[in-house]
């Protein structure tokens, strides 16, 4: 079956560090990949996706690349801010029946202090 | 836009009684509306992909009889646990996907937590 497997947090960064989330995945076929971002006391919000391999998806400083060779999907950003605080998900996307179903990874707390 | 919301944000019940929470998109309609629960440093996992006007679709090892889900209209979808017992404590999060959308994109509501006691 699809699983995405993500680095396990909590990771707590400096304003300004770089920071890298892993995601490897496993699905058949050609799955859609996403990152999440769940800020405190709101639902997850996408942040980023890929459709097909080599796609880079990008949005708010943040990056990542859809790499179908080593099945990866790392999130990057070149410099955190305190905002970027947040809780965040890897997630594939299947194809049923019309409708996306999601599978997500368990998720990684990023924490940036000043 | 595109905001969807959840009632109660948390809710504390005795076990065998039932609960039930809502699950509105505010300023769109939805096709199709889907429930996950979570549970503490794990992953959302997908219990059940319900469509406006028809039965919901459970995953494999949700008892459909436990959790039981309605769309009664293009924007509100109900979870109601009946009989909760005290394993059924968990974070339940909904998401719907837009009528219009092309790209199936879903919007997540912020989640209600359940204890049962």
């Amino acid at each position: 079956g699809n699983s995405v497997t993500q680095m396990e947090g909590p990771v707590t960064l400096s304003e300004e560090a770089f920071l890298t989330i892993n995601c490897t995945y496993t699905a058949t076929g050609y799955p859609s990949l996403f990152w999440y971002v769940q800020y405190p006391g709101e639902g997850l919000q996408l942040l980023l996706k890929a459709t097909k391999a080599d796609d880079k998806g990008s949005n708010k400083g943040f990056e990542a690349t859809y790499r179908k060779e080593t099945t990866s999907f790392h999130l990057e950003k070149g410099s955190v801010q305190v905002s970027d605080s947040a809780v965040y998900f890897c997630a594939l996307s299947r194809r049923w029946f019309g409708n996306e179903k999601l599978t997500f990874g368990t998720g990684t707390r990023l924490t940036i202090i000043p | 836009g595109a905001v969807v919301s959840q009632h109660p944000s948390w809710v504390i019940c005795k076990s065998g009684t039932s609960v039930k929470i809502e699950c509105r998109s505010l300023d769109f309609q939805a096709t199709t509306m889907f429930w996950y629960r979570q549970f503490p440093k794990q992953s959302l996992m997908l219990m059940a992909t319900s469509n406006e006007g028809s039965k919901a679709t459970y995953e494999q090892g949700v008892e459909k009889d436990k959790f039981l889900i309605n769309h009664a209209s293009l924007t509100l979808s109900t979870l109601t646990v009946t009989s909760a017992h005290p394993e059924d404590s968990s974070f339940y999060i909904c998401s719907a996907t837009p009528v219009e959308v092309s790209s199936y994109e879903q919007y997540f509501g912020p989640g209600t937590r359940l204890t049962v006691t």
